[in-house]
């Protein structure tokens, strides 16, 4: 199965800031329609899991343009710029480029 | 607009079986892949199952640790998906999501539901 690792456990930023997470494959995600089946997700508490960006940059429908997906290959990122206060939450990437789906371990934003 | 939700969780024994719900509401059921989700406390998010429309003929992918004990199936007629869970383990221990996957545009989970709590325990 397909692997995703996201290194950082938890980020400590301050509101206004740019950050990045990264997550890693252990295979490629582009497939041969030349996209990268790699997506990501917000988790706030009391709220429902929310997507993010799907095909590593593709922003979903009412998501702020201060979220940023991005890479290719192996190696992807979302960035978010001016982080707002509401941004402060869990990250998680997936790849559905092959069964079984896997998602990476979770990245959290934390206030410094 | 789009509503999931989860039901049938609760307090389990191990060795026992559970059988979770996902009613939906809001977009036209049959013809959309569904899917379950898990999250053990405090841990990260573990996919278990898919099921696909009709046009791919309801075919049906599981997680690799849970396949032989779990069972998605659905009825379009009450636009609802079920997970059957067998010989529950104290590891099964989870909040378990529904989410629909997009009819176009990718291949990615794009609404959640709450979930619903899954305890394995004696």
């Amino acid at each position: 199965q397909i692997t995703l690792t996201q290194q950082a456990e938890s980020l400590w930023i301050s509101p206004g800031e740019r950050v990045s997470i990264t997550c890693r494959a252990s295979q490629s995600l582009l497939y041969t329609d030349g996209k990268h089946y790699l997506s990501w997700y917000q988790q706030r508490p009391g709220q429902t899991t929310k997507a993010l960006i799907y095909h590593a940059s593709v922003r979903t429908d009412g998501v702020p343009t201060r979220f940023i997906g991005s890479g290719s290959g192996t190696e992807f990122t979302l960035s978010i710029e001016h982080v707002q206060p509401e941004d402060f939450a869990i990250y998680y990437c997936l790849q559905t480029l092959k069964s079984p789906l896997t998602f990476g371990s979770g990245t959290k934003l934390e206030i410094k | 607009e789009v509503q999931i939700l989860e039901t049938g969780g609760g307090l389990v024994k191990p060795g026992g079986s559970l059988r979770l719900s996902c009613a939906t509401s809001g977009f036209n059921f049959n013809d959309y892949f569904m899917n379950w989700v898990r999250q053990a406390p405090g841990k990260g998010l573990e996919w278990v199952a898919q099921i696909r429309n009709k046009n791919y003929n309801y075919a049906t992918y599981y997680a690799e640790s849970l396949e032989g004990r779990v069972t998605i199936s659905r009825d379009d007629s009450k636009s609802s998906v079920y997970l059957q869970v067998s010989s529950l383990r104290a590891e099964d221990t989870a909040i378990y999501y529904c989410t629909r996957w997009p009819l176009f545009g990718g291949d990615y989970f794009d609404y959640w539901g709450q979930g619903v709590m899954v305890t394995v325990s004696s």
